[in-house]
């Protein structure tokens, strides 16, 4: 079955720490993964992708992400956490072919303590 | 860059009543758009696959009876939801997939808030 996992429901993280969300993904064909970033009562904003090459990818507001296909995984990382940062996180699996459309983890929720 | 486009953002409608939401893309034609549901504080749930020029694909538990959605033309698919009731009330999203210049970009819209009185 196709499924994305984020194991954390919730993380809290000190202003300034480093940050590092989880996904794992369950996926038929060759995976194109996503992390998306949702404040609160907005869409979605997308923080980066990965479709071949660089397993390692970066995304905007200092993200970067990792796939290690041995582990099924696509993490999430930050350096140093921002305030600002505080939101929820999604991460999604999907296709190559346009008829298909994504799956998402049922998200984690990031805050950032001062 | 390419778009995708909502409206309303948010609408208010008495139960009973139909609601309808648009989604566009704005700078690519997009064959297939997708079309999701979110409660709050949760994921989002994919309700249905829109097809330009032909019947939508329902996830299952989805009522396309009471979901209708339709996919006119490469830019613009609707969803309307029939005789709305409270628990209808949520957050819906669309999607649309470039398949052109833009390499395979999935483009989400802003969302539609919908609560029903």
């Amino acid at each position: 079955a196709q499924s994305v996992t984020q194991p954390d429901i919730h993380i809290t993280v000190s202003e300034g720490a480093s940050l590092e969300l989880r996904c794992n993904y369950s996926y038929g064909a060759t995976p194109y993964l996503f992390w998306y970033v949702q404040s609160p009562g907005q869409g979605l904003q997308l923080l980066l992708k990965y479709f071949s090459g660089d397993t390692l990818v970066q995304g905007i507001k200092g993200f970067e992400a990792e796939f290690k296909r041995s582990q099924s995984s696509f993490n999430l990382r930050k350096p140093s956490v921002h305030w600002s940062d505080a939101a929820e996180y999604f991460c999604a699996v999907g296709s190559n072919q346009a008829g298909t459309a994504l799956i998402f983890g049922k998200g984690t929720t990031l805050s950032v303590s001062s | 860059g390419a778009v995708v486009s909502q409206h309303p953002s948010w609408v208010i409608c008495k139960s009973g009543t139909s609601v309808k939401i648009e989604c566009r893309s704005l700078d690519f034609q997009a064959t297939t758009m997708f079309w999701y549901r979110q409660f709050p504080k949760q994921s989002l749930m994919l309700m249905a696959t829109s097809n330009e020029g032909s019947k939508a694909t329902y996830e299952q538990g989805v009522e396309k009876d009471k979901f209708l959605i339709n996919h006119a033309s490469l830019t613009l698919s609707t969803l309307t939801v029939t005789s709305a009731h409270p628990e209808d009330s949520s957050f819906y999203i669309c999607s649309a997939r470039d398949g052109g210049i833009s390499g395979n970009t999935i483009y989400f819209g802003e969302g539609s808030w919908l609560t029903v009185v």
